[in-house]
Protein backbone atom coordinates (compact mmCIF):
# COMPACT_ATOMS: atom_id res chain seq x y z
CA UNK A 1 0.00 0.00 0.00
CA UNK A 2 1.09 4.05 -0.23
CA UNK A 3 2.50 5.63 2.66
CA UNK A 4 1.10 8.93 1.97
CA UNK A 5 2.77 12.38 3.54
CA UNK A 6 0.20 15.69 4.20
CA UNK A 7 1.11 18.45 6.89
CA UNK A 8 -1.21 18.08 9.57
CA UNK A 9 -1.99 22.00 9.60
CA UNK A 10 -2.05 25.10 7.67
CA UNK A 11 -2.80 28.37 8.96
CA UNK A 12 -3.47 31.72 6.04
CA UNK A 13 -4.00 34.71 6.74
CA UNK A 14 -6.95 36.12 5.09
CA UNK A 15 -7.01 36.65 1.39
CA UNK A 16 -3.10 35.66 1.06
CA UNK A 17 -2.09 32.35 -0.95
CA UNK A 18 -1.46 28.67 0.72
CA UNK A 19 -0.10 25.44 -0.56
CA UNK A 20 -1.42 22.10 0.42
CA UNK A 21 0.88 19.29 -0.14
CA UNK A 22 0.97 15.51 -0.35
CA UNK A 23 3.73 12.99 -1.23
CA UNK A 24 3.46 9.49 -2.01
CA UNK A 25 5.46 6.92 -4.25
CA UNK A 26 1.80 6.81 -6.25
CA UNK A 27 1.81 10.28 -7.12
CA UNK A 28 4.59 9.57 -9.88
CA UNK A 29 2.20 7.84 -11.77
CA UNK A 30 -1.10 8.56 -10.66
CA UNK A 31 -3.11 12.16 -10.54
CA UNK A 32 -4.43 13.57 -7.08
CA UNK A 33 -7.82 14.52 -6.70
CA UNK A 34 -8.93 16.64 -3.56
CA UNK A 35 -11.29 16.89 -1.07
CA UNK A 36 -12.67 19.36 0.96
CA UNK A 37 -14.56 18.72 4.18
CA UNK A 38 -16.22 21.08 7.07
CA UNK A 39 -17.30 19.87 10.39
CA UNK A 40 -20.26 18.10 10.46
CA UNK A 41 -20.33 17.83 6.59
CA UNK A 42 -19.19 14.72 4.40
CA UNK A 43 -16.54 15.52 1.81
CA UNK A 44 -16.88 17.63 -1.57
CA UNK A 45 -14.62 17.17 -4.25
CA UNK A 46 -12.55 20.37 -5.16
CA UNK A 47 -9.90 19.06 -7.39
CA UNK A 48 -9.40 16.48 -9.76
CA UNK A 49 -7.28 14.68 -12.18
CA UNK A 50 -4.17 16.73 -10.94
CA UNK A 51 -5.52 20.46 -12.11
CA UNK A 52 -9.38 20.11 -12.63
CA UNK A 53 -11.87 21.91 -10.58
CA UNK A 54 -15.16 20.17 -10.96
CA UNK A 55 -18.50 22.98 -11.52
CA UNK A 56 -18.74 24.98 -8.38
CA UNK A 57 -15.51 25.29 -7.46
CA UNK A 58 -14.16 28.54 -7.06
CA UNK A 59 -11.35 29.53 -9.59
CA UNK A 60 -9.31 30.84 -6.30
CA UNK A 61 -8.81 27.03 -6.15
CA UNK A 62 -5.70 25.73 -8.82
CA UNK A 63 -3.66 22.27 -8.55
CA UNK A 64 -0.29 21.21 -9.43
CA UNK A 65 1.89 18.01 -9.36
CA UNK A 66 5.58 17.19 -9.97
CA UNK A 67 7.33 13.88 -9.22
CA UNK A 68 5.63 12.41 -6.23
CA UNK A 69 3.79 15.57 -4.58
CA UNK A 70 0.37 16.54 -5.35
CA UNK A 71 -0.57 20.33 -4.45
CA UNK A 72 -3.87 22.69 -3.99
CA UNK A 73 -3.05 25.82 -3.74
CA UNK A 74 -6.06 28.86 -2.72
CA UNK A 75 -4.95 31.91 -3.94
CA UNK A 76 -6.96 34.68 -2.20
CA UNK A 77 -7.89 32.69 1.00
CA UNK A 78 -11.29 33.39 2.25
CA UNK A 79 -12.72 32.60 6.05
CA UNK A 80 -15.69 29.91 4.01
CA UNK A 81 -12.48 27.81 2.65
CA UNK A 82 -11.05 26.66 5.92
CA UNK A 83 -11.43 23.10 6.36
CA UNK A 84 -9.91 19.90 6.53
CA UNK A 85 -8.32 19.05 3.09
CA UNK A 86 -8.03 15.34 1.80
CA UNK A 87 -5.51 14.41 -1.24
CA UNK A 88 -6.43 10.82 -2.51
CA UNK A 89 -5.57 8.50 -5.42
CA UNK A 90 -5.14 5.31 -6.99
CA UNK A 91 -2.94 2.67 -5.15
CA UNK A 92 0.46 1.69 -6.31
CA UNK A 93 -0.54 -1.55 -6.88
CA UNK A 94 -3.27 -0.27 -9.92
CA UNK A 95 -5.93 -1.93 -8.69
CA UNK A 96 -8.98 -0.22 -7.67
CA UNK A 97 -8.35 0.66 -4.23
CA UNK A 98 -8.41 4.00 -3.41
CA UNK A 99 -5.71 6.11 -1.22
CA UNK A 100 -6.77 9.11 1.14
CA UNK A 101 -4.07 11.52 2.90
CA UNK A 102 -4.39 11.88 6.22
CA UNK A 103 -5.87 15.23 5.87
CA UNK A 104 -4.39 18.83 6.05
CA UNK A 105 -6.63 21.01 8.80
CA UNK A 106 -6.62 24.97 7.06
CA UNK A 107 -6.84 27.48 9.28
CA UNK A 108 -7.65 31.23 7.71
CA UNK A 109 -6.53 33.72 10.14
CA UNK B 1 -28.34 15.26 -9.19
CA UNK B 2 -27.91 12.40 -7.75
CA UNK B 3 -28.54 12.21 -4.20
CA UNK B 4 -27.42 9.41 -1.74
CA UNK B 5 -28.59 8.37 1.69
CA UNK B 6 -26.70 5.56 4.58
CA UNK B 7 -29.05 3.51 6.75
CA UNK B 8 -28.41 1.28 9.03
CA UNK B 9 -28.07 0.72 12.54
CA UNK B 10 -26.28 2.65 14.56
CA UNK B 11 -25.06 -0.06 17.36
CA UNK B 12 -23.51 -2.83 16.97
CA UNK B 13 -22.31 -5.04 19.01
CA UNK B 14 -18.38 -6.69 19.13
CA UNK B 15 -17.79 -9.31 17.01
CA UNK B 16 -21.55 -9.05 15.26
CA UNK B 17 -21.97 -7.72 11.63
CA UNK B 18 -22.17 -3.75 10.71
CA UNK B 19 -24.61 -3.72 8.17
CA UNK B 20 -25.21 -0.54 5.89
CA UNK B 21 -27.56 0.53 3.16
CA UNK B 22 -27.04 3.37 0.78
CA UNK B 23 -30.08 4.33 -1.38
CA UNK B 24 -29.41 6.24 -4.39
CA UNK B 25 -32.04 8.65 -5.76
CA UNK B 26 -31.57 10.88 -9.57
CA UNK B 27 -30.01 7.90 -11.21
CA UNK B 28 -30.12 4.48 -11.51
CA UNK B 29 -27.01 2.24 -10.00
CA UNK B 30 -27.38 0.09 -13.28
CA UNK B 31 -26.08 2.97 -15.34
CA UNK B 32 -23.03 1.78 -17.25
CA UNK B 33 -19.90 3.36 -16.04
CA UNK B 34 -20.28 3.67 -12.43
CA UNK B 35 -19.12 2.49 -9.24
CA UNK B 36 -20.37 3.12 -5.90
CA UNK B 37 -18.12 3.10 -3.04
CA UNK B 38 -18.32 2.81 1.26
CA UNK B 39 -15.73 5.22 2.77
CA UNK B 40 -15.38 5.49 6.44
CA UNK B 41 -14.00 7.81 8.97
CA UNK B 42 -13.09 7.04 12.58
CA UNK B 43 -13.97 10.01 15.32
CA UNK B 44 -11.19 12.70 14.46
CA UNK B 45 -9.46 10.59 12.30
CA UNK B 46 -9.42 10.78 8.43
CA UNK B 47 -10.84 8.70 5.62
CA UNK B 48 -10.38 5.20 4.39
CA UNK B 49 -11.33 3.55 1.44
CA UNK B 50 -13.56 0.50 2.29
CA UNK B 51 -14.26 -0.95 -1.17
CA UNK B 52 -16.50 0.00 -4.32
CA UNK B 53 -19.34 -2.10 -6.71
CA UNK B 54 -18.90 -1.97 -10.15
CA UNK B 55 -22.29 -1.47 -11.99
CA UNK B 56 -22.31 -4.85 -13.31
CA UNK B 57 -21.42 -6.27 -9.90
CA UNK B 58 -18.08 -6.50 -9.84
CA UNK B 59 -16.45 -5.66 -6.51
CA UNK B 60 -13.15 -3.99 -5.11
CA UNK B 61 -12.13 -4.20 -1.38
CA UNK B 62 -9.06 -2.63 0.28
CA UNK B 63 -7.11 -5.76 1.06
CA UNK B 64 -6.99 -4.41 5.01
CA UNK B 65 -10.68 -5.10 5.33
CA UNK B 66 -10.78 -7.27 2.57
CA UNK B 67 -11.51 -10.79 4.40
CA UNK B 68 -14.50 -9.41 6.61
CA UNK B 69 -16.11 -6.87 4.00
CA UNK B 70 -18.58 -7.40 1.65
CA UNK B 71 -20.74 -5.17 -0.98
CA UNK B 72 -23.79 -5.60 -2.88
CA UNK B 73 -26.32 -4.31 -5.54
CA UNK B 74 -30.03 -4.02 -5.01
CA UNK B 75 -30.77 -2.96 -8.26
CA UNK B 76 -34.31 -3.72 -7.93
CA UNK B 77 -34.65 -1.37 -5.05
CA UNK B 78 -31.80 0.88 -6.84
CA UNK B 79 -29.67 0.95 -3.59
CA UNK B 80 -26.50 -0.81 -2.82
CA UNK B 81 -25.11 -2.37 0.75
CA UNK B 82 -22.25 -3.22 2.84
CA UNK B 83 -21.63 -5.59 5.14
CA UNK B 84 -18.52 -5.67 7.38
CA UNK B 85 -18.20 -9.00 9.59
CA UNK B 86 -16.88 -9.62 13.09
CA UNK B 87 -16.57 -5.82 14.39
CA UNK B 88 -14.68 -4.38 16.61
CA UNK B 89 -14.30 -1.02 18.53
CA UNK B 90 -12.10 -0.04 15.82
CA UNK B 91 -14.95 -0.03 13.24
CA UNK B 92 -16.87 2.40 15.44
CA UNK B 93 -17.04 5.44 12.49
CA UNK B 94 -18.94 7.43 10.43
CA UNK B 95 -19.73 5.22 7.51
CA UNK B 96 -20.04 7.12 3.86
CA UNK B 97 -21.46 5.78 0.62
CA UNK B 98 -20.16 7.85 -2.78
CA UNK B 99 -20.77 7.49 -6.29
CA UNK B 100 -17.96 7.04 -8.18
CA UNK B 101 -18.42 7.56 -12.10
CA UNK B 102 -15.72 5.79 -14.35
CA UNK B 103 -14.27 8.79 -15.82
CA UNK B 104 -15.04 12.63 -15.11
CA UNK B 105 -13.82 14.54 -17.74
CA UNK B 106 -11.32 17.05 -16.95
CA UNK B 107 -8.61 19.40 -18.69
CA UNK B 108 -6.50 16.71 -20.04
CA UNK B 109 -8.24 13.48 -19.40
CA UNK B 110 -11.01 11.10 -17.66
CA UNK B 111 -10.82 10.32 -14.22
CA UNK B 112 -12.05 8.06 -11.16
CA UNK B 113 -13.29 10.66 -8.67
CA UNK B 114 -15.92 10.32 -5.66
CA UNK B 115 -18.33 13.14 -6.71
CA UNK B 116 -21.32 12.66 -4.74
CA UNK B 117 -21.57 11.51 -1.29
CA UNK B 118 -23.79 10.95 1.55
CA UNK B 119 -24.25 12.33 4.40
CA UNK B 120 -22.81 10.20 6.45
CA UNK B 121 -24.25 7.37 9.31
CA UNK B 122 -22.62 7.29 12.68
CA UNK B 123 -21.92 3.42 13.48
CA UNK B 124 -20.54 2.63 16.98
CA UNK B 125 -19.43 -0.88 17.76
CA UNK B 126 -19.92 -1.46 21.63
CA UNK B 127 -21.36 -4.10 23.99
Amino acid sequence: SSEVTQDPAVSVALGQTVKITCQADSLRTYYANWYQQKPGQAPVLVMFGGDSRPSGTPDRFSGSSSGDTAALTITGAQAEDEADYYCSFRDSSGDHHWVFGRGTKLTVL
Amino acid sequence: QEQLHESGPGLVKPSETLSLTCAVSGGSISSSGFYWGWIRQPPGKGLEFIGSVFYSGSTFYNPSLKSRVTISLNTSKNQFSLRLNSATAADTAVYYCARQPQGLCGNSACFEVFDYWGQGALVTVSS
